[in-house]
């Protein structure tokens, strides 16, 4: 079946690296998405990757993907008071006729103390 | 551009009662989607449109219906409001669908809080 897992909850210092951590149970996944959602806000598209790609950087933000673990991570150097939000994998799955699917993570918590 | 907009952004019924959640987008996507978001299950998909004149079910349909109005909006309906309905709805759209490319790309508006009593 399809299921993506993330870890809840993700303390870190200011000034620090983050890394958050997805697994995903599809092989048939096309795209992998990171989602940023801000208190009381709606989902933030933050990057994404194409799955045949082993790594994407984007200015703070580095995503690398091990397709045959099944692994994606969002590492976020020098991370800020401002990245403190919930982030959530999502992989695209490509069914038959055309049409697919986004399957979410629970989202990882991320809390960054001063 | 606003993106994708919904109304409203926060709405309190009684169980029994019905009401239209509105959502508009000015991207000229061809696809858009309605999904429910409850605490530690991430979203689920209630029902999405491909296209402008279709529309299908998605994980969690029971409850609710949509109307694809036109390519811009796309509603969704709960006739007779359950508190298992209280939750943060959320809808998106995207260029396109099931192409396994960018256009299948999604974006979201701010949501709408529903409490049901």
């Amino acid at each position: 079946g399809e299921d993506v897992e993330q870890s809840l909850f993700l303390s870190v210092r200011e000034g620090d690296s983050s890394v958050i951590n997805c697994t995903y149970t599809d092989s048939s996944s096309t795209y992998l998405y990171w989602y940023k959602q801000e208190p009381g806000a709606g989902l933030q598209l933050l990057t994404y990757i194409f799955s045949n790609m082993d790594m994407k950087q984007d200015q703070r933000l580095t995503v690398l993907l091990n397709k045959k673990d099944k692994h994606l991570s969002l590492r976020i150097a020098d991370t800020q008071t401002g990245d403190s939000a919930i982030y959530f994998c999502a992989e695209s799955i490509l069914l038959s006729g055309n049409t697919g699917k986004l399957i979410f993570g629970q989202g990882t918590t991320l809390q960054v103390k001063p | 551009n606003a993106g994708v907009t919904q109304t409203p952004k926060f709405q309190v019924l009684k169980t029994g009662q019905s009401m239209t959640l509105q959502c508009a987008q000015d991207m000229n996507h061809n696809s858009m989607y309605w999904y429910r978001q409850d605490p530690g299950m991430g979203l689920r998909l209630i029902y999405y449109s491909a296209s402008e004149g279709t529309t299908d079910k998605g994980e969690v349909p029971n409850g609710y219906n949509v109307s694809r109005l036109n390519k811009r909006e796309f509603s969704l309906r709960l006739e007779s409001a359950a508190p298992s309905q209280t939750s943060v709805y959320f809808c998106a759209s995207s260029e396109n669908f099931g192409t396994a490319t960018r256009k299948d790309t999604q974006y979201f508006g701010p949501g709408t809080r529903l409490t049901v009593l």
